[in-house]
This record gives structure tokens, sequence and C-alpha cells, in this order.
């Protein structure tokens, strides 16, 4: 059974720094690999797609990298802004099921 | 981008009424569509999927005559939580996605406070 782990659950950094949300998974079997972002109260908003053929996908400040091998993967975010608070939720679909496994995200605040 | 569409965002209502969700892709054609569940802090949880003209596969757990499903066309699934319960308030969300591998897209989700 895939699971999909986060680490660290929350974090809290000063604006301007680099950062780096972990997720690692137990079954290298998928079809790709989605970073999320969810505001509280709000749906999700897909960030970075990664296919499983692939080792990484950049869009704008953000960059995630995927090792199928070592089931996992990493966003990260430069110079981030407090803009970014939000809780980033890391997303596999399973090769066996189709199903998008979520993990249990990782809350980011970035204090001005 | 793809966008999808749910209604309403927030939902009050008594103990032991039904209640109606929406979901809607707006610009795509929506051969599957998810309804996950979230509760506070916590992560999405699969309730079931639909595809156009079909049952819903329900997820192990999951009443499928408590949560009915209908995705009755390319662009519209609904969730009915039937004889709704305090327990059952949540925080629902639908996602589409079309075919040829396409990604999920999400809805803004639907709060559901059972009195």
């Amino acid at each position: 059974k895939q699971e999909v782990t986060q680490i660290p659950a929350a974090l809290s950094v000063p604006e301007g720094e680099n950062l780096v949300l972990n997720c690692s998974f137990t079954d290298s079997a998928i079809y790709n690999l989605q970073w999320f972002r969810q505001d509280p109260g709000k749906g999700l908003t897909s960030l970075l797609l990664i296919q499983s053929s692939q080792r990484e996908q950049t869009s704008g400040r953000l960059n995630a990298s995927l090792d199928k091998s070592s089931g996992r993967s990493t966003l990260y975010i430069a110079a981030s802004q407090p803009g970014d608070s939000a809780t980033y939720l890391c997303a596999v679909i399973a090769r066996n099921t189709g199903k998008l496994i979520f993990g249990q995200g990782t809350t980011l605040q970035v204090k001005p | 981008g793809a966008v999808v569409s749910q209604h309403p965002s927030w939902v009050i209502c008594k103990s032991g009424t039904s209640v109606k969700i929406e979901c809607r892709s707006l610009d795509f054609q929506a051969t599957t569509m998810f309804w996950y569940r979230q509760f506070p802090k916590q992560s999405l949880m699969l309730m079931a999927t639909s595809n156009e003209g079909s049952k819903a596969t329900y997820e192990q757990g999951v009443e499928k005559d408590k949560f009915l499903i209908n995705h009755a066309s390319l662009t519209l699934s609904t969730l009915t939580v039937t004889s709704a319960h305090p327990e059952d308030s949540s925080f629902y969300i639908c996602s589409a996605r079309g075919g040829g591998g396409q990604p999920q897209h999400f809805g803004d989700g639907t709060r559901l406070s059972i009195l």
C-alpha cells in the first residue's frame, strides 16, 4: 500500500530565506508526483507536476525534484515571501490504482 | 487554465437533512471526478471515484448509501450527504480529470457544518 510522508509538518522562516520541503513515498511504481498549495479553508492549487520519467520541474521560484528509486521528492522555494505562507501537499498517482495519494502536508509560515 | 467550480462553498444545516454539493468542470470534459474529505489539520482522504455515466467506486469504509454520487455528464458531478449528522461535518473537496493522463484539478471545497 502506497504511503506518502511529508517532513516537516510545520515550518516557520523569516522572509527571504530559501527552504526545502520533503516528501517520501513507499512504492516507486508511480505515474507522477504533484505538489499542491492549500490556503486555509480553500481547495488545492497545483504547483508542479513531475512525470515518473522526469527528475525535476521548475516554475518561477519553485523547483521540485523527483528521485523515484529512493522514493523522494523535494520542493525548493527560493527567496520566500509572506505570501508563500500556506500548507504544501505532496501527492503521487500510484500505478496500480491510478489514484492520487496525499501526504499530510507541511504548513509553512513566512514571517515578514 | 483548467477550472473546477464547487458549490456551495459553505453550508450549515440541521441534523437529519440532506445536503447536495455540486462540482463542475468549466472548460474541459471531466471523464473522471473524485470526491475527498478533509478533517482539520489532516490531509485529503479519497471518498469515491466516478466516471461519467457509471456508478461511483467508493473507498473502503465510505458508506455509499450515505454519500450519494452522481456523475451524469462530462461537466457535472454531485455529492449528496443524506440524513446528515454532526459527525459528517467536514471539508469536502471535488476534483476533476480529463482523459489522456491529464492532471487532476481541484475545486475550492465545501465547508459542511451540521448542527
